[in-house]
């Protein structure tokens, strides 16, 4: 079974500033079936970006997704307020048991 | 746009089971896949299972070992999440959402990302 194992586990920034939050899987994944989800505080999770790179509907184009392989990266450019919560990369695809990273907490440094 | 609602919060005793639905609006649910994924306290995101109506299947996490049974509910564009023999470790928010292997979310996908999702029950298994 794939793992994902996302890292830092919290990133402390400023508004403003980037920020750079990395997922790896456990094996190669054959194609990007690789999506990323924001949750903020007593709030379902977001969708923001799906097929590694592609952002869903209504997503600022300050978060980037990208990466293949093992290795997958969510950028958040100048990060704004409402940008401090935390992010879940998330496999998918055809014999894949859907499985989520453990989340990395971006917080107001 | 698609609207999923779930049923409210419940408190149960271990043993028991539990039953939590999602409705949608802005068409019927019974086209689309819709994904269980719970959240124990604190924690991250843990998968459980999803059914597609339009082919009649499911399929579940097998953590689950047998104790969670999604079905749907065409006259009424539901979807029904039920975990029986529960134990304190089950205490969580449950969401639904509907599962997407395609912009236009065509239900004949294989598994893929989830949007939108409901806005969460949270279970309490407490004796």
């Amino acid at each position: 079974e794939i793992e994902l194992t996302q890292s830092p586990g919290t990133l402390s920034l400023s508004p403003g500033e980037s920020a750079t939050l990395s997922c790896r899987a456990t094996q190669s994944l054959s194609t990007t079936y690789l999506a990323w989800y924001q949750q903020k505080p007593g709030q379902a999770p977001r969708l923001l970006i799906y097929g590694a790179s592609s952002r869903a509907t209504g997503i600022p184009d300050r978060f980037r997704g990208s990466g293949s392989g093992t290795d997958f990266t969510l950028t958040i450019s100048r990060l704004e307020p409402e940008d401090f919560a935390v992010y879940y990369c998330q496999l998918y695809g055809h014999s894949l048991s859907p499985t989520f990273g453990g989340g990395t907490k971006v917080e107001i440094k | 746009q698609v609207q999923l609602v779930q049923s409210g919060a419940e408190v149960k005793k271990p043993g028991s089971s539990v039953k939590v639905s999602c409705k949608a609006s802005g068409g019927p649910i019974t086209t689309y896949i819709i994904t269980w994924v719970r959240q124990a306290p604190g924690q991250g995101l843990e998968y459980m299972g999803r059914i597609n109506p339009v082919i009649g299947t499911t399929s579940y996490a097998q953590k689950f070992g047998g104790r969670v049974t999604i079905t749907a509910d065409d006259s009424t564009s539901t979807v029904y999440m039920n975990l029986n023999s529960l134990r304190s470790e089950d205490t969580a928010l449950y969401y639904c959402a509907r599962d997407c292997s395609s912009p236009d979310c065509h239900p004949l996908g294989p598994p893929g990302w989830f949007d939108p999702w409901g806005q969460g029950t949270l279970v309490t298994v407490s004796s």
